[in-house]
């Protein structure tokens, strides 16, 4: 079954301690991005990656880091979370080579963060 | 800059159909989507269009574009409980790669029997 698998699906912590938001994807995929989610704001794109190794900045890369060594995982890193990171995140693949394929056609169920 | 805009809610009876509006404001936009998210899901894709066409038909969904008037819009017909969900309107800048997506804040569709 074609799939995009996000863990964890909720993790509450605390201010300054590293996580990371696995995210996985069965399809073979060239595309994979992080958006997140909030109340009044729809969704905003964190990171892309148009394929292994290439990686770009989307809307709000701020606070955030990703890595792309291998074309099935796209990492979200939190070096040093913060209150105002507390989201709903969603991770997304495509097939990419042109559009429309380039845009997010697969996401994961989503990991919801509470950052105190 | 770029803006998507949607009313947040719209109610229909079981058995008819459903019209969810979209604005957007690039004219430059190549390609319009839109996706549904189901509670405790994420999004899935329901269906796009190309900046030339003003009409796309998939079963019992009809999407229409007004370029003239940067209009969207979703029409399902014979709506069911189980469309209840968020529709999402987004638009790609010129381009259409992935660093290019705008959403709108999404459309809640509530389904009364």
């Amino acid at each position: 079954e074609a799939q995009v698998t996000q863990n964890p699906r909720y993790l509450i912590t605390v201010t300054g301690k590293k996580l990371t938001v696995t995210c996985s994807q069965n399809m073979n995929h060239e595309y994979m991005s992080w958006y997140r989610q909030d109340p009044g704001l729809g969704l905003r794109q964190i990171y892309y990656s148009m394929n292994v190794e290439v990686t770009d900045k989307g809307d709000v890369p701020e606070g955030y880091k990703v890595s792309r060594k291998e074309k099935r995982n796209f990492p979200l890193i939190l070096e040093s979370p913060s209150p105002n990171q507390t989201s709903l995140y969603f991770c997304a693949s495509s097939p990419g080579q042109g559009a429309p394929n380039n845009q997010p056609q697969h996401f994961g169920d989503g990991t919801r963060l509470s950052i105190l | 800059g770029e803006d998507v805009e949607q009313s947040l809610f719209l109610s229909v009876r079981e058995g008819d159909s459903s019209v969810i509006n979209c604005t957007y404001t690039d004219s430059s936009s190549t390609y319009l989507y839109w996706y549904k998210q189901e509670p405790g899901a994420g999004l899935q894709l329901l269906t796009y269009i190309f900046s030339n066409m003003d009409m796309k038909q998939d079963q019992r969904l009809t999407v229409l574009l007004n370029k003239k008037d940067k209009h969207l819009s979703l029409r399902i017909a014979d709506t069911q409980t189980g469309d209840s969900a968020i529709y999402f309107c987004a638009e790609s800048r010129a381009g259409g790669g992935a660093d290019g997506l705008t959403f709108g804040k999404g459309t809640h569709l509530i389904i009364q029997p």
